[in-house]
């Protein structure tokens, strides 16, 4: 059974960088398109990456693109989302999410981000 | 980027009862939607995906249709644990959109 567990959130200045980790404990990461969605305090769902089985394609929504990267390592199981240039409106619940090329069937718990001074 | 509206913005229904959600795309979507459910403080969970398909393990009493863009989530006998927010998603294009919700509550 596929089981996410993300980490890496936290309180950083605006202007600062942050490393979010999924790790899957199942054993079929390698087959999944894997995704970060996020979701401010009280509101709604806003997708924000994506990435292939493999690694060789991504996706990114305009709000992040060119300040965040998203990553994985097949060998470790784990997906990655580095964030730089954080905005106060980056401030959100940030969710990885396994499965399809367009969506998640299988979600983690989520790491709260604060980008706060 | 194609905007998803959802309808009501909230519902109130008794258990027992039906509840029908609505969700709009701005532009069409083709089957390429899917839904969630989420309560509060928890993770999205799939129901639906190519707008009729329920997901692994999903009670018989979800059901969703449509195509284009109207779609339309049913929920059939409501059960306590069905009260939360749902949301649509379109995947037809990138950037993937999530309408922006709809609260379902006992009546």
């Amino acid at each position: 059974e596929v089981q996410l567990v993300e980490s890496g959130g936290g309180l950083v200045q605006p202007g600062g960088s942050l490393r979010l980790s999924c790790a899957d404990s199942g054993f079929t990461f390698s087959t999944y398109w894997m995704h970060w969605v996020r979701q401010a305090p009280g509101k709604g769902l806003v997708w924000v990456s994506r990435i292939n089985s493999d690694g060789s394609s991504t996706s990114y929504a305009d709000s992040v693109r060119g300040r965040f990267t998203i990553s994985r390592d097949n060998a470790k199981n784990t997906l990655y989302l580095q964030m730089n240039s954080l905005r106060a409106e980056d401030t959100a619940v940030y969710f990885c999410a396994s499965g399809s090329w367009g969506w998640g069937v299988y979600w983690g718990q989520g790491t709260l981000v604060t980008v706060s001074s | 980027e194609i905007v998803m509206t959802q309808s009501p913005a909230t519902l109130s229904v008794s258990p027992g009862e039906r509840a029908t959600l609505s969700c709009r795309a701005s532009q069409s979507v083709s089957s390429n939607l899917a839904w969630y459910q989420q309560n509060p403080g928890q993770a999205p969970r799939l129901l639906i995906d190519g707008a009729s398909t329920r997901a692994t393990g999903i009670p018989a009493r979800f059901s969703g249709s449509g195509s284009g863009t109207e779609f339309t989530l049913t929920i059939n006998s409501l059960q306590s644990e069905d009260f939360a927010v749902y949301y649509c998603q379109q995947y037809n294009n990138w950037p993937f959109t999530f309408g922006q919700g709809t609260r379902l509550e006992i009546k």
